[in-house]
């Protein structure tokens, strides 16, 4: 059983297109995040959801709008791509009292 | 505010030979530290984790790690380095905001093991 999963696994697709990355998680966790790893492996977080409520927001263009339709489940929807959005993004989930997070494969978007 | 720092970006050891991933961390409270491994075109696993009980940590994969409050360090150590090993690791400390947790990543250690 795979604990937190995300689709597509890669994803290529050219600039100015509008793409999404779906994720869900069956751990039955609170929250969940989106993570943007960029081409040093740097990881930075960009969103965190709480029970389908919006509760961290780094800072990201607006061209990225996460959705949550329910705990389970947090989307990333990313308008108009910009060669610069290549990464590797990856989704996560935590319980509310708990610390650590556990990881998506993640999903490599090449933008051309 | 939090913040983490690893202090190696690459690291080379042999086969067999003991391994040491450094990681000094900032926090204005008891952290919670953790150490994840991301081998090539693969997700974050996590190797072991350190929530205020024992101060030295055992891992997955043979991994541990001490936590030291005096030197504000968290350094991975293995006894004997396997060709399994090669990958990527991050330390991260927690960062508590807004009533909630978000994890802190340090710039990573790729690890290279030879033969």
């Amino acid at each position: 059983d795979t604990a937190v999963s995300q689709t597509p696994k890669y994803l290529v697709t050219q600039m100015g297109n509008d793409k999404s990355i779906k994720c869900e998680q069956n751990l039955g966790h609170d929250t969940m995040y989106w993570y943007k790893q960029d081409s040093k492996k740097f990881l930075k977080i960009m969103f965190s959801y709480n029970n389908k409520e919006l509760i961290i927001n780094e800072t990201v263009p607006n061209r990225f709008s996460p959705k949550s339709p329910d705990k389970a489940h947090l989307n990333l929807h990313i308008n108009s791509l910009e060669l610069g959005d290549s990464a590797v993004y990856f989704c996560a989930s935590s319980s509310l009292t708990g610390t650590e997070a556990f990881f998506g494969q993640g999903t490599r978007l090449t933008v051309v | 505010a939090q913040s983490v720092t690893q202090l190696d970006s690459h690291v080379s050891v042999s086969e067999g030979t003991p391994v040491l991933l450094r990681c000094n961390y900032s926090s204005s409270y008891s952290p919670s530290l953790f150490w994840y491994v991301q081998h090539p075109n693969k997700g974050l696993q996590l190797l072991l984790k350190y929530t205020s009980a024992a101060t030295l940590v055992k891992g997955i994969n043979g991994f541990e790690a001490e936590f030291k409050k005096s030197e504000t360090s968290f350094h991975l150590t293995k006894p004997s380095a396997h060709m399994s090993d090669a990958a990527e690791y991050f330390c991260v400390v927690t960062l508590f905001s807004g009533g909630y947790n978000k994890l802190i990543f340090g710039a990573g250690t790729r690890l290279a093991v030879h033969p």
